[in-house]
């Protein structure tokens, strides 16, 4: 069955530097949704959306931005990089109608030095 | 969105019956309790929810007493490759239109010993 596929897997970039992610959730699922894990912790929600539209926001920071595209890919960018966002971003997608069900796309390793 | 509580880490062994308990106090009435389990450098991967009594899959059971405060989330004869962390969420039902954000607390990490 087809995945979240998440482009690039590993990513580096020097500090103020810019970066872009990029999701391609699952053939018919309407929702997509970025969560950050830096090293050692838990997931954290950055932003997601449905049917194109921002829905939700979570711990994102302002230098980051996000949209959803007319064929349901989705796009983070991330400008003026910082040590600190060296994580692994994940994208998710769902149905809307049971979103706690959420797929979870391989990540994107970011490494800021 | 209810705070939940469970174990910081368990140890197990092969063949055995896991069972990890969640508190959660504060769940409101469109609550759902999910459960996600996560290997080092993969994503979370969805195994379980429930809104009350038990629900069993080819996975997992999840058991749910009447008042929703707790959760058990049991495991059958895990095996080495069960190894990961366990994540306990309440996640508000949307019926129309809207998302459910993830909110991850401190998960639980389960390692199975030969």
């Amino acid at each position: 069955a087809a995945g979240v596929i998440q482009s690039p897997r590993h990513l580096i970039k020097e500090k103020r530097e810019t970066a872009t992610l990029k999701c391609y959730p699952i053939p018919r699922h309407d929702t997509v949704y970025w969560y950050q894990q830096g090293p050692g912790q838990d997931p954290q929600f950055l932003i997601s959306f449905y049917e194109k539209m921002q829905s939700d926001k979570g711990s994102i920071p302002d230098r980051f931005s996000a949209q959803q595209f007319s064929d349901y890919h989705s796009e983070l960018n991330m400008s003026s990089l910082e040590l600190g966002d060296s994580a692994l971003y994940f994208c998710a997608s769902s149905l809307v109608r049971s979103s706690y069900e959420q797929y979870f796309g391989p990540g994107t390793r970011l490494t800021v030095t | 969105l209810a705070k939940t509580t469970q174990p910081i880490s368990m140890d197990s062994y092969e063949g055995q019956e896991v069972n990890i308990t969640c508190s959660h106090n504060n769940i409101a009435t469109n609550d759902y309790i999910t459960w996600y389990q996560q290997f080092p450098s993969q994503g979370p991967r969805f195994i379980i929810q429930g809104y009350k009594t038990k629900v069993t899959n080819e996975v997992a059971s999840l058991f749910i007493p009447a008042d929703r405060k707790s959760s058990t989330l049991s495991l059958p004869r895990v095996s080495l490759s069960d190894t990961a962390v366990y994540y306990c969420l309440v996640v508000l039902f949307h019926g129309s239109g809207n998302t459910g954000k993830l909110i991850f607390g401190q998960g639980t990490t389960l390692q199975v010993k030969p």
